[in-house]
């Protein structure tokens, strides 16, 4: 049974700072995705993650993927208010043949203060 | 833009009731599905569904069933509402492997 583990669960960093946060699973995949969500909002598609070594950057936040580790990450870069949300990864559990399930790891909650 | 649409923002049920719980895209995915959301443990998989009429148990079927007669609509019905399934209900569709995309969401209230 594929687990997806994120840390931290919950983050507070000052604006201007960097910090990553960690996706790990536990069986192979070839596929990984992440997702943002503001509060009281739905789940919006940060990026899709689809090889070994992949790497994606939009604005202040840029992910990356290392299948032989089982690891993720979402690095940000000098934080803004604005990246306050709850991010998400998530994990096709099918790997060599998706079916479009995905299986979520708990969310990190990012809170970003002055 | 994908848009997936949820029937409702708000609902409240009284135990034993059967509820439904709609849900529409208009991009012509395939795939659709539905999580329910809790604090602390994230999206699990209820049920999804990758064509009409066909649907696959998640890692919390129980309680649940679903209904695909339309490619557009997916439907999650609780049988007999239980105090434990009030949640956020949060349906997704996609193409195949491709990002899902997620409706506003369902706030059920059972009492």
């Amino acid at each position: 049974e594929l687990k997806v583990e994120q840390n931290p669960l919950f983050l507070s960093m000052q604006e201007g700072k960097n910090y990553t946060i960690y996706c790990n699973y536990s069986t192979t995949s070839d596929r990984l995705y992440w997702y943002r969500q503001d509060p009281g909002k739905s789940l919006e598609s940060l990026f899709v993650l689809l090889s070994n070594g992949a790497v994606k950057q939009e604005g202040r936040l840029m992910a990356s993927l290392d299948t032989k580790a089982r690891l993720s990450t979402l690095h940000i870069t000098a934080a803004v208010h604005d990246l306050s949300a709850t991010y998400f990864c998530a994990v096709d559990p099918n790997y060599g043949g998706s079916q479009g399930n995905l299986i979520f790891g708990k969310g990190t909650k990012l809170s970003v203060k002055p | 833009d994908v848009k997936v649409t949820q029937s409702s923002r708000y609902l409240v049920k009284r135990t034993g009731e059967k509820v439904f719980l709609e849900c529409v895209q208009d991009m012509d995915h395939e795939n659709m599905f539905w999580y329910r959301q809790d604090p602390g443990l994230g999206l699990r998989l209820i049920y999804f569904s990758y064509d009409v009429k066909m649907k696959e148990k998640g890692d919390i079927p129980e309680g649940y069933s679903v209904s695909r007669e339309k490619k557009e609509r997916f439907s999650l019905i609780l049988e007999s509402a239980s105090t434990n399934q009030t949640s956020m209900y949060l349906c997704a569709s996609s193409f195949w492997n491709q990002p899902q995309h997620f409706g506003d969401g369902t706030r059920l209230s059972i009492l």
